[in-house]
This record gives C-alpha cells, structure tokens and sequence, in this order.
C-alpha cells in the first residue's frame, strides 16, 4: 500500500469548479489507475472516477458531464474538477489507488463543502 | 449500474461472530463476481478487508471472511473486537466501481 494525500479548497462557490489534488509517492503513480470517491454527509460510499497518466478515463456515468480527471506523472500528482457543483455536491472526497477490481490504498480525505 | 443492498446496521457483542450481506441482482452471474470489502471508520482512510471475493490483502487479520452464494455476497467477522465498530461497504467492478449502501457495525 501507499501513502496517499488529498489537498484543495475546503469552500467552493455554488455554480463554480471544484478541484482537489492527490499527491502519491514517487514511483508508482505510471503504474496504476487512480480513482475519486466521495461520501456525501450521512450517506455512503460514490465511486466518481479513475483515470491513468496516458490520460485514459472512466467517469460515472452520473457525473461525467461535469468531470474531468488528469494525472501529472511529473508531479506525482493525479487531480479532479468537477465544474458546475451544488450543494448536492457536498462531501469528503477520496483518492485511491486502483488495483483491478479493488482500491487498495486511500487518502483520509478532504471535506469539500459548497455554499455561498 | 446494478444497485448493491447491504443492512443498515448489524451488532454484536465482543467475541461473536456477525455477517454482512451484500445483495445484489448481478452478483454472481459473471459480471459483478469482483466484490471486495471496506471498512471506514469516521475521520480515517478506508480500508481494504477482502478483494476478489474471497482474498485477504497482507495485513488483514483472519478474523474477516468472506464469502458469495447466489446473488449476495457475505463478510464474516470472527471473534468481534470493540475496534470492529465501523461502517463496512461492499463493491463490485465490472469497469465501474459500483459500492453498497453501507452498513454500521456496533459492538455492544
């Protein structure tokens, strides 16, 4: 497993981007996929995408209109936009590393709350 | 994306043995076969308990199972530890990661 690290604004406008890092260990970020999730409050678990530092990816169909996932493989660093956020958009927010049908190394997480 | 159904909530006392099921209508059928298993507690990293259905990571004690009959999946924790008290989701993956609805674990 690997130490994984969520960074990025605590309060995002309604209407606006939200955008969050992950910072991962020197190494290892070519040799995976990496996935966002997020927990709204009070309910459970929402896979939200993964995506690979040749630039491929694979969205939630649910959010996909308003997503976008990259990774920097010269920063060591795989990030998230998701555009146009409500407060429905409201939650902590994971990084995790893809293992084929599991993720077997997640950050702690990041709380994004969207208000005004 | 299939829906996967867990119970709200199972307890336990210390010692016991509980199940988590994790229902689901293409489980078993060959596309939704990949279920693992998580456990969160609140404020900390989520953690991988069992992978391709039946598997434990390095690390994971023997006390967490799992196993797969028909269209529902099932997580077993052995000898319940006060530590055991969590929320546990199942997930499958057939190209999407698709998680249950969660269920809370109490140690009574």
């Amino acid at each position: 497993q690997v130490h994984l690290q969520e960074s990025g604004p605590g309060l995002v406008k309604p209407s606006e981007t939200l955008s969050l890092i992950c910072t991962v260990p020197d190494g290892v970020i070519s040799s995976h996929y990496w996935s966002w999730i997020r927990q709204p409050p009070g309910k459970g678990l929402e896979w939200i995408g993964y995506s690979h530092y040749t630039g491929s990816t694979t969205y939630n169909p649910s959010l996909k209109s308003r997503l976008r996932l990259s990774v920097d493989a010269s920063e060591n660093k795989f990030s998230l936009k998701l555009s146009s956020v409500t407060a429905a958009d409201t939650g902590i927010y994971f990084c995790a590393r893809t293992r084929g049908d599991w993720l077997d190394s997640w950050g702690q997480g990041i709380l994004v709350t969207v208000s005004s | 994306q299939s829906a996967l159904t867990q119970p709200a909530s199972v307890s336990g006392s210390p010692g016991q043995s509980i199940t988590i099921s994790c229902t689901g209508s293409h489980i078993g059928d060959g596309t939704y076969d990949l279920v693992s298993w998580y456990q969160h507690h609140a404020g900390k990293a989520p953690k991988v308990l069992i992978f391709e259905g039946n598997k434990r990571p390095s690390g994971i004690s023997q006390r967490f199972s799992a196993s797969q009959s028909g269209n529902t999946a099932s997580l077993t924790i052995s000898g319940l530890q006060i530590d055991d008290e969590a929320d546990y989701y199942c997930c499958s993956y057939t190209g999407f990661y698709v998680f249950g609805s969660g269920t809370k674990v109490t140690v009574l």
